[in-house]
């Protein structure tokens, strides 16, 4: 059974915009949200990251929103940029031991 | 600078080969893992490892074995490879403790293809 589910798939937006994406998840105990990036050739890279004690963390043009109550949580890029096409996980742990990983997005930044 | 290798990058192997997948940080962190990766599907966890002497299997279940005797070193081997293997193998570490704990740092990955 998948622990986080992510969407959408796929994503395709313009240089400027925003692009957002969504992750959900069942298991109350997961206390530690982060989000990966992946380019090709490489390995995930953390990106950001959450607890859920907060309802938002924002890094430069990254935001994690977080909803307790709903079970869910999406990250928010804007001003998107070419540069951030890349591959987006979403993961989810309970006290850093074992992750769990969403199925990935692939966002592409058009000029 | 502190990183985490992993060699081969690339291997195409026929069927019924032993491969060994390397894998070493230097970053002196205690956890080590391996997670499969696919298309499409979310990275599954297949071996992990909290220390020396100490390797336990993930969620996913997989016929490759890992060894860790040393810190920095967890190699994955598969005895007899199968097309069913053919996917991409990705080594992680962490700290131990509850900061450090919950950051994984990944290698680049060893992409297997066995036909």
């Amino acid at each position: 059974q998948q622990q986080v589910k992510q969407s959408p798939q796929s994503l395709i937006v313009q240089k400027g915009g925003i692009s957002i994406i969504n992750c959900a998840y069942e298991n109350t105990a997961f206390d530690y949200f982060p989000w990966y990036q992946q380019f090709p050739g490489k390995g995930p890279a953390l990106l950001i990251a959450i607890r859920p004690d907060v309802s938002e963390k924002k890094e430069g043009r990254f935001t994690i929103s977080f909803n307790k109550s709903a079970k869910q949580f999406s990250l928010h890029i804007m001003d998107s940029q070419p540069g951030d096409s890349a591959t987006y996980f979403c993961a989810a742990s309970i006290t850093g031991n074992q992750f769990y990983f969403g199925t990935g997005t692939s966002l592409t930044v058009i000029p | 600078e502190a990183d985490i290798y992993q060699t081969p990058r690339y291997l195409v192997i026929g069927t019924g080969k032993k491969i060994t997948l390397e894998c070493s940080q230097t970053m002196g962190h205690d956890k080590m893992y391996w997670y499969q990766q696919d298309p499409g599907m979310e990275l599954h966890l297949i071996h992990y490892s909290y220390g020396v002497n100490s390797t336990e299997k993930g969620d996913l279940s997989s016929e490759s074995t890992v060894s860790r005797i040393r810190t920095e070193h967890f190699p994955l081997t598969l005895e007899s490879a199968r097309p069913s293997h053919t996917s991409q193998y990705l080594c992680a570490s962490s700290e131990s403790g509850r900061g450090g704990a919950n950051v994984l740092t990944f290698g680049a990955g060893s992409r297997l293809t066995v036909l």
